[in-house]
């Protein structure tokens, strides 16, 4: 069965980066696009920006540009977001969602709680 | 301010239909594919419709999609408690190229 499990919670002060993790299991990684969506605490879906395992094409969200990376490993199957220079407004739940075109994505991840604080 | 625009609330006994709107323009919803999704407390989202009417496996008739022009509509029959979610539709915004959400419906059934 298809399974993206994201890595776990983090607490990180401003200024600094983070890093997530998003194993994928169950299919052909380099077969389909991985999205990645943020939720801010009682807030809506941010789309943060897409990769495809297959070439590491990428497209970021424009208000990321420059903060954001996202690559992947075919080896593990596993895609990883990275921001930098994290802001208080950072602070969200950072979904990976597996995209099969037309930006719908049938199968998504946990969710991963990101808590920028001094 | 989101880029598609849908009602905040909206509200229906058990057993009756309700439909959420979702209105944009002619760079997203006006030329691109319509998704909806569900997401009940605390949980990560979950396709409903995609392609601005597919079901995928495992969704009920139960949950319908329509798009006319620059707007989209879900519809939902024989509406249950565990029904009571949030509601997001999507698409493509060619203007921005980026994927754009609309604020989300808080479905409640009374």
């Amino acid at each position: 069965q298809v399974q993206l499990v994201q890595s776990g919670a983090e607490v990180k002060k401003p200024g600094a980066s983070v890093k997530v993790s998003c194993k994928a299991s169950g299919y052909t990684f380099t077969s389909y696009g991985i999205s990645w969506v943020r939720q801010a605490p009682g807030q809506g879906l941010e789309w943060m920006g897409w990769i495809n395992p297959d070439n590491d094409y990428t497209n970021y969200a424009q208000n990321l540009q420059g903060r954001v990376t996202m690559t992947t490993d075919t080896s593990t199957t596993t895609a990883y977001m990275e921001v930098r220079s994290l802001r208080s407004d950072d602070t969200a739940v950072y979904y990976c969602a597996r995209d099969f075109g037309s930006t719908s994505c049938d199968y998504w991840g946990q969710g991963t709680l990101v808590t920028v604080s001094s | 301010q989101s880029v598609l625009t849908q009602p905040p609330s909206v509200s229906a006994a058990p057993g009756q239909k309700v439909t959420i709107s979702c209105s944009g323009s002619t760079s997203n919803i006006g030329n691109n594919f319509v998704s909806w999704y569900q997401q009940l407390p605390g949980t990560a989202p979950k396709l409903l419709i995609y392609e601005n009417y597919k079901r995928p496996s495992g969704i009920p008739d139960r949950f319908s999609g329509s798009k006319s022009g620059t707007s989209a509509t879900l519809g939902i029959t024989g509406l249950q408690t565990g029904d009571e979610a949030d509601y997001y539709c999507g698409t493509w915004d060619s203007s921005l190229s980026a994927a754009v959400f609309g604020g989300g419906t808080q479905l409640t059934v009374l």
